[in-house]
């Protein structure tokens, strides 16, 4: 069965530091999709970035890059100079042909970023 | 291009009561897939729809149900409530029904209370 762990739940950062939240999964599939999404207290899931597993490069958007390390399952997303805004509580997802189209979600991070 | 829509927002239920939560999806998405999040469970699937079929199911009992329209608009019904069917739940669309490239979008979430 495919697994999301993530092992940190709570993370603290000062504004404009850079972030690693940290994403294993497990998977038997050859073709799957990570995804990373952002929780507000608003309850509102909201897309990040996402990374294919063939793709050889990195995945970028914006201030948010996704280290992706195939052969150690691997998916940490990298967030670069926080904002205040950030703080969010923040999940790493994945699908494939095992869950077909469902998104098998991690527990979820907190991060808190301070002034 | 408007975001997925849910309806209501919150919702508070006694228990054997049954509700009905609706989503519109992004306009041109033709998935439409249910989530429920709770403390202690987490984000658990619940199932998917494409094309007025649900072609996914996750590990939820009877009670809950779903169903899809030719625009794509799905409810989702939970009936004889629990106390544990308190939770968040989520839709989200997606484009295709496909693989590990489909990235599903949420809405905001319908907040179900059940006492």
């Amino acid at each position: 069965a495919q697994k999301i762990t993530q092992t940190q739940p709570g993370m603290f950062v000062q504004e404009k530091e850079a972030v690693t939240l940290d994403c294993t999964y497990d998977t038997s599939d050859q073709s799957y999709g990570l995804f990373w999404y952002k929780q507000p207290s608003s309850g509102e899931m909201i897309f990040l970035i996402y990374q294919g597993s063939y793709d050889e490069q990195n995945a970028t958007e914006g201030r948010y890059s996704l280290n992706f390390q195939k052969a150690r399952k691997s998916a940490n997303l990298v967030i670069s100079a926080s904002q205040l805004g950030d703080s969010a509580m923040y999940f790493c997802a994945m699908n494939g042909n095992q869950a077909g189209t469902a998104l098998i979600f991690g527990k979820g991070t907190t991060l808190s970023v301070s002034s | 291009k408007a975001g997925v829509t849910q309806t209501p927002r919150y919702l508070i239920k006694t228990r054997g009561q049954q509700v009905t939560l609706s989503c519109s999806p992004i306009s041109g998405h033709r998935s439409v897939s249910w989530y429920q999040q709770t403390p202690g469970q987490g984000l658990q699937f619940l199932f998917e729809y494409f094309s007025e079929t649900q072609r996914n199911k996750g590990n939820f009992p009877g009670r809950f149900s779903g169903r899809q329209f030719s625009n794509s608009r799905s409810e989702m019904n939970v009936s004889t409530l629990e106390l544990g069917d308190s939770a968040l739940y989520l839709c989200a669309s997606s484009l295709e029904r496909g693989g590990p490239t489909d990235t599903q979008y949420f809405g905001p979430g319908t907040r179900l209370t059940v006492l």
